[in-house]
């Protein structure tokens, strides 16, 4: 079946501008993460939701960032004011329910200029 | 907070062993191993829960000791496809299952021929 999808799979943006980063989860997934990972560096946990709950939001960096999942699906990342330091890949990870293995999607690499 | 791996990198020719350890400061509910190839996503390896249950690939062997607080992932007989960055994510035992991973540093492993 399909796997987890992320578009764009590559952004310039320009420093101060607000950005969107789009997650399609694996269909019946009910948990999804989002993580940043910096060149050769690890993955930093952003956030996560788990079906209806209200969502883990301590690792946003700071006030710019946001997410929301619409309809227990897709999933959106929002970064306003944009800064270089926010240059990285962007990888979304859903799972069939809490404790199971993560799936990967490809990435969105973000380049703030 | 984020788990210590070891070594950083290793080299390794087809058919060697090799051992990954992730060690951390807080007592742990679970460590997860991915791998990840250069330019791809990470792709999940295996689950070691606290009072261990494990979940994973046959061809992959990982411990966990609870007490030490250390997990460790085998790799045996390497072939050239086991080369690419490990990383240990761990659950902390505060929070349950939340399934909310710090991921290490990483350990690049390059096998050659």
């Amino acid at each position: 079946g399909a796997g987890v999808s992320q578009s764009p799979s590559n952004k310039v943006t320009e420093k101060g501008k607000d950005v969107e980063l789009r997650c399609d989860p694996i269909s019946g997934h009910t948990a999804l993460y989002w993580y940043r990972q910096s060149l050769g560096q690890g993955l930093e946990f952003l956030i996560y939701f788990q079906g209806n709950s209200a969502p883990d939001k301590s690792g946003l960096p700071s006030d710019r960032f946001s997410a929301e999942r619409t309809g227990g699906s897709v999933s959106t990342l929002t970064i306003q004011r944009t800064q270089q330091e926010d240059s990285a890949v962007y990888l979304c990870a859903s799972s069939l329910r809490l404790g199971y293995e993560q799936y990967f999607g490809p990435g969105t690499r973000l380049t703030v200029t | 907070q984020q788990p210590v791996q070891s070594p950083q990198a290793v080299i390794l020719r087809e058919g060697e062993d090799a051992v990954i350890n992730c060690s951390s400061s807080k007592a742990l509910y679970s460590v997860h191993w991915y791998r990840q190839k250069h330019g791809e996503a990470p792709v999940f390896l295996m689950i070691l829960l606290k009072g261990g249950e494990q979940k994973g690939h046959e061809k992959i062997s990982a411990s966990f000791n609870e007490k030490k607080q250390q997990s460790s992932l085998y790799l045996t007989a390497s072939q050239l496809s086991y080369s690419g960055t490990y990383f240990c994510g761990t659950e902390d035992s505060y929070g349950g299952a939340t399934n909310k991973l710090i991921f290490g540093t990483g350990t690049l492993l390059a096998v050659q021929p």
